[in-house]
């Protein structure tokens, strides 16, 4: 079956600090790999995704992520959070047995210390 | 362009009294899913639509009806409400190809009594 693991439920970074957080995916074909942010009360927000080629993206917010097959991971990347980052983070894969969807992880919870 | 709208923001139903979360899109996208949020549970997919007239079920339909008519309306029903339906909503649109980027709309709070 098809699912999405983000094993750290809260991590905590000082400002200026790096970030990673991670993402494993289960999917036996060729994976639809994203990233969303979620601010407290928002909706979710794309920060970048992956379905081909250069197996490192760039996207918003100085975000990057890198899709490693050989890992089935898929972890977001920062080097340098500021506070405003301080958010919730969710990994998803695109899926299609017949017509598509998507499946989320349980998402990470960034605090962000000053 | 108001992106995906949806209505209300916040509910408080009776157990067993039914209702209807409307989600819009003026984007012209062909693909509308409905989520709800708990936590510790991330986002899980209650149905999605492909286009008007074609719904699937996600991995928690149950005592969730949807329909879609148009391309722009994906309402999501409650028929009995149950007070674990109480949860946050999430409904998002995207243009119809499995690698574009789902659209979000701001959450409906369902609080069931």
């Amino acid at each position: 079956a098809q699912s999405v693991t983000q094993p750290d439920i809260h991590i905590t970074v000082s400002e200026g600090a790096s970030l990673e957080l991670r993402c494993n995916y289960s999917y036996g074909a060729t994976p639809y790999l994203f990233w969303y942010v979620q601010s407290p009360g928002q909706g979710l927000q794309l920060l970048l995704k992956y379905f081909s080629g250069d197996t490192l993206v760039q996207g918003i917010k100085g975000f990057e992520a890198e899709f490693k097959r050989s890992q089935s991971s898929f972890n977001l990347r920062k080097p340098s959070v500021h506070w405003s980052d301080a958010a919730e983070y969710f990994c998803a894969v695109g899926v299609s047995p017949g017509t598509y969807k998507y499946i989320f992880g349980t998402g990470t919870r960034l605090k962000v210390l000053a | 362009n108001a992106g995906v709208t949806q209505t209300p923001k916040f509910q408080v139903l009776k157990t067993g009294q039914s209702m209807t979360l409307q989600c819009a899109q003026d984007m012209n996208h062909e693909y509308m899913s409905w989520y709800r949020q708990d936590p510790g549970m991330g986002l899980r997919l209650i149905h999605y639509s492909v286009g008007a007239g074609i719904t699937d079920q996600g991995e928690v339909p149950n005592g969730y009806n949807v329909s879609r008519s148009t391309t722009e309306d994906f309402p999501l029903r409650l028929l009995s409400a149950a007070p674990s339906q109480t949860s946050v909503y999430f409904c998002a649109s995207s243009s119809g190809q499995i690698s574009e980027t789902q659209y979000f709309g701001p959450g409906t709070r369902l609080l069931v009594l």
